[in-house]
């Protein structure tokens, strides 16, 4: 069966301390991977993807993510986190062919101590 | 560049009754996809509009139905409404059925 876990519901870091977001996936194809961030009563938005090639990916507002397909794994990092990334993170997997849906996990919430 | 917008931001029903939520997809964007997002959990899938056809869909009761017009906006319709619906209700698009999707702020459904 397909699906996102997300092991941390709720995490506290200090501003300025480096922060790392724990995905896992359970997924039959070799998936495309993403991360979203959801500010209180906003959409999503999209932090940053991995569809293919290097395993550690770039994305906006200093996020990065590292695939390790051995460990089924798609952490989000980020070296100082600031006030402004408390908000709720969502991991999503979706299939390399354009006709499959979309799964995400459950999301962890993140609080920044000032 | 317009993003994806939808309309209304809130509303407020009683069960049994029937609610009509709205999504103009992003500018070049021909794909649309509605999730249920409960409060506390991930977004979850509901169905994919594309070229006017329903293309996939989630684990979701007939009481949710869905449209695609000309233009590549949609509605979702929700009858008989259970206290269960009470959600906020994103719809995503995308070009082609591609990924990433992209966002809009949602619809915020409470039931009473």
């Amino acid at each position: 069966a397909q699906s996102v876990t997300q092991p941390d519901i709720h995490i506290t870091v200090s501003e300025g301390a480096s922060l790392e977001l724990r995905c896992n996936y359970s997924y039959g194809a070799t998936p495309y991977l993403f991360w979203y961030v959801q500010s209180p009563g906003q959409g999503l938005q999209l932090l940053l993807k991995y569809f293919s090639g290097d395993t550690l990916v770039q994305g906006i507002k200093g996020f990065e993510a590292e695939f390790k397909r051995s460990q089924s794994s798609f952490n989000l990092r980020k070296p100082s986190v600031h006030w402004s990334d408390a908000a709720e993170y969502f991991c999503a997997v979706g299939a390399r062919t354009s006709y499959d849906k979309v799964i995400f996990g459950p999301g962890t919430s993140l609080s920044v101590i000032p | 560049d317009a993003g994806v917008t939808q309309s209304p931001t809130h509303l407020i029903k009683t069960r049994g009754q029937q609610v009509t939520l709205r999504c103009s997809p992003k500018s070049g964007h021909d794909t649309v996809s509605w999730y249920q997002q409960a409060l506390g959990q991930g977004p979850q899938f509901i169905f994919q509009y594309y070229e006017e056809e329903e293309r996939q869909r989630g684990n979701f009761p007939d009481r949710f139905s869905g449209h695609q017009f000309p233009n590549y906006s949609s509605e979702l319709n929700v009858n008989a409404l259970l206290l269960g619906d009470s959600a906020l209700y994103l719809c995503a698009s995308s070009l082609g059925q591609s990924v990433p999707q992209h966002f809009g702020d949602g619809t915020r459904l409470s039931i009473l």
